[in-house]
């Protein structure tokens, strides 16, 4: 089946720009989650999703930063003039409804590969 | 959530077992021991997790110690494709809270 999909996969924009990245679901997946990954660097959490709620934003770098998942399907991340520390790829992943013994699996997307110039 | 310390990269030859160490000194008696992994441009990947028994699936065998202060991912026979880098992450379980990656151990796995 299909899994989770982001869009575009590669965006450069000059200094001042602002962004969208969109990231679709699994569908039926609840959970959504954003991070951002810089060069060399593991993954780090942004924001998360419990169907159209965002229930932690605690990661969000800078109030440039704002996600959005208004029917709790399809999420939009967008950076307001974007900054050269704002380049890295940025992951998307969703979760099912949370099982018995710990299995909340997240399911990562390709990522979208932001460069600011 | 409880820190991880992995080795920053390791080799394995192909066919042979790759055994990557991490240690979770200080996890909770209610966090589980997840590997995710990272293939070269791609977005994690779910591998396996872990309370305090050992577990096995098709992709690889997780060991955790009796004291669960650490734990060792096993994969079997390691090919071309297993080369990436792989991520333990302690936390407790649930599917609201996010993934603490730290630096991760790079696993060259070679001809």
């Amino acid at each position: 089946g299909a899994g989770v999909s982001q869009s575009p996969r590669y965006k450069v924009a000059k200094r001042g720009q602002d962004v969208a990245l969109r990231c679709d679901p699994i569908s039926g997946h609840v959970s959504l989650f954003w991070y951002q990954q810089a060069l060399g660097q593991g993954p780090e959490f942004l924001t998360y999703f419990q169907n159209e709620a965002q229930l932690d934003k605690s990661g969000l770098p800078s109030d440039r930063f704002f996600a959005e998942r208004p029917e709790g399907s399809v999420s939009t991340l967008k950076i307001q003039r974007t900054q050269q520390e704002d380049s890295a790829v940025y992951l998307c992943a969703s979760s099912p409804p949370e099982e018995r013994g710990g299995n909340n699996e997240q399911f990562f997307g390709p990522g979208t590969r932001l460069t600011v110039l | 959530d409880a820190k991880t310390t992995q080795p920053t990269s390791m080799d394995c030859a192909e066919g042979r077992a790759a055994n990557l160490p991490c240690n979770h000194s200080t996890i909770s008696g209610n966090e589980y021991v997840y590997w995710y992994r990272q293939i070269h441009s791609q977005g994690p990947q779910y591998i396996i997790h872990g309370l305090k028994n050992n577990e096995t699936n098709e992709m690889a065998s997780l060991i955790i110690t009796e004291d669960r202060k650490s734990s060792t991912l096993i994969l079997p026979h390691a090919t071309l494709r297993d080369t990436a880098v792989y991520y333990c992450i302690v936390r407790v379980s649930g599917n609201t809270g996010k993934l603490i990656f730290g630096q991760g151990t790079t696993l060259q796995v070679k001809p």
